[in-house]
This record gives C-alpha cells, structure tokens and sequence, in this order.
C-alpha cells in the first residue's frame, strides 16, 4: 500500500513570497489532515477534510494560509505571503474515517529567509 | 484547551537500559490516547494507541504504555532499548467524539551502542 506523498521535500524562499504544497493521501482515505511542525515542538493541526469539506480550520491563519482539496483526492496547503515564522515541517496525515488511525507524509521542511 | 506535557526533552542511554517516557494531558474527560515514533529520516508513525480497555498497552518494537486516569498520564516504557530505538517520540491526545490531535513536544531519545 502506498503511503502520504507530499512535494516538495524541501522548500526555501524569502519572506512575502508565496509557496505551494501538494499532498496525496492513501488511496480511499476519506480524512485528510495538514499539520505545522516547528522546531522542537510537536505538529500542531492546521485543517481538517472529511472528503473535500472542511471540518477543523480553527488554528489555520486564514489572513494568509489557505488549503484545499476540491476533488476530495489530493490537497494543496498554500501561504501568501510567507513570513519568517512559518519556517517549519508541514505535515500531511490521512485516515479511512475521522477518528481512525493518522498516516503521517514525510513532510515538507520550509526555510522563509 | 487541552495540553499535553511531555519532559526531559532530550534523553540519552545505553543499551539494555530501560525507557520511561511521560505524557501528561490536561484534559479531563474522555480521551483517546496515542504515541508516535519518528526515526531518523522517516515518517512518524503509531507506535501504540489506548481507546478503552485494559489500561497497559502493548505496541510495536517491545513498547508498551500505561494509562492511569487518575494521574491523566500516559507513560511510554521498554525495558531494554536497542541502538535502533534511537528516535522523537510523540505523545498525542484526543478528546473522546472530537477529530483533532494534540501533541506534545516530543522526546529526542538517543541509545548508545
């Protein structure tokens, strides 16, 4: 069984840029989760999707994140514009029902300079 | 909101040492709790989860966990760690009919051969 995939790995870019990341979750996972992890702390949940509806976006900071997943496959978490504080892992989880066992991506590390 | 306490941040040892790990959480009602490991390089992933039960848990790896109601904690033990036990370990909580999961700030365990 294929994992979470999530590009890219790596991403570095200056502050008020913008940037882009993709998700794949397990195929038929109908929950789909996006995670912030900053340095020495543990990831903290960001959105929510029950299939392409949103269920928790209470920590997302709407003024400039943003995340969608229309065909309730794939997701795309997006930031614009950046700031050195968003410098983090992002991490992509997914589950075959809210509430089931999370498999974790292996993340994309974000530099803002 | 719920927290979740994790200490000693930073734990080395030897082989054939034992491990305790702690996780405190401040919630008190139902909860749904978890541990994850993150070796180096790779996805977190469960190690042991505790729903309802028998409140001594057993995992992957020769790990188990106990959950004490009464403390609010959820202790992470192996009697005899091996060099490939090196890895962050993440406690994570869940409030009982909600989706979303609290971790705490992980623990940097490094086993000396």
């Amino acid at each position: 069984e294929a994992g979470v995939a999530q590009s890219p790995r790596y991403k570095i870019i200056e502050k008020r840029q913008s940037v882009a990341f993709w998700c794949n979750p397990i195929s038929g996972h109908a929950t789909l989760y996006w995670y912030q992890q900053i340095l020495g702390q543990g990831p903290k949940l960001l959105i929510q999707f029950q299939n392409n509806g949103v269920v928790d976006d209470s920590q997302l900071p709407k003024d400039r994140f943003s995340a969608e997943r229309l065909k309730g496959v794939d997701s795309t978490l997006k930031i614009q514009p950046a700031k050195l504080e968003d410098s983090a892992v992002y991490l992509c989880a997914s589950s075959s029902a809210a509430g089931d066992e999370q498999y974790f991506g292996p993340g994309t590390r974000l530099t803002v300079t | 909101a719920q927290s979740v306490s994790q200490h000693n941040h930073h734990v080395i040892l030897s082989e054939a040492a034992s491990l305790e790990l702690g996780c405190n959480y401040s919630y008190g009602g139902t909860v749904n709790l978890f541990w994850y490991v993150q070796y180096p390089g790779q996805h977190l992933q469960l190690l042991l989860k505790y729903f309802s039960g028998d409140p001594l848990v057993k995992g992957i790896k020769g790990f188990e966990a106990e959950f004490i109601k009464s403390k609010f904690s959820f202790n992470l033990r192996k009697p005899s760690v091996q060099w490939s036990d090196t890895a962050e370990y993440f406690c994570a909580v869940r409030i009982y009919g909600n989706n979303r999961l609290a971790f705490g700030k992980g623990n940097q365990v490094v086993v000396i051969p």
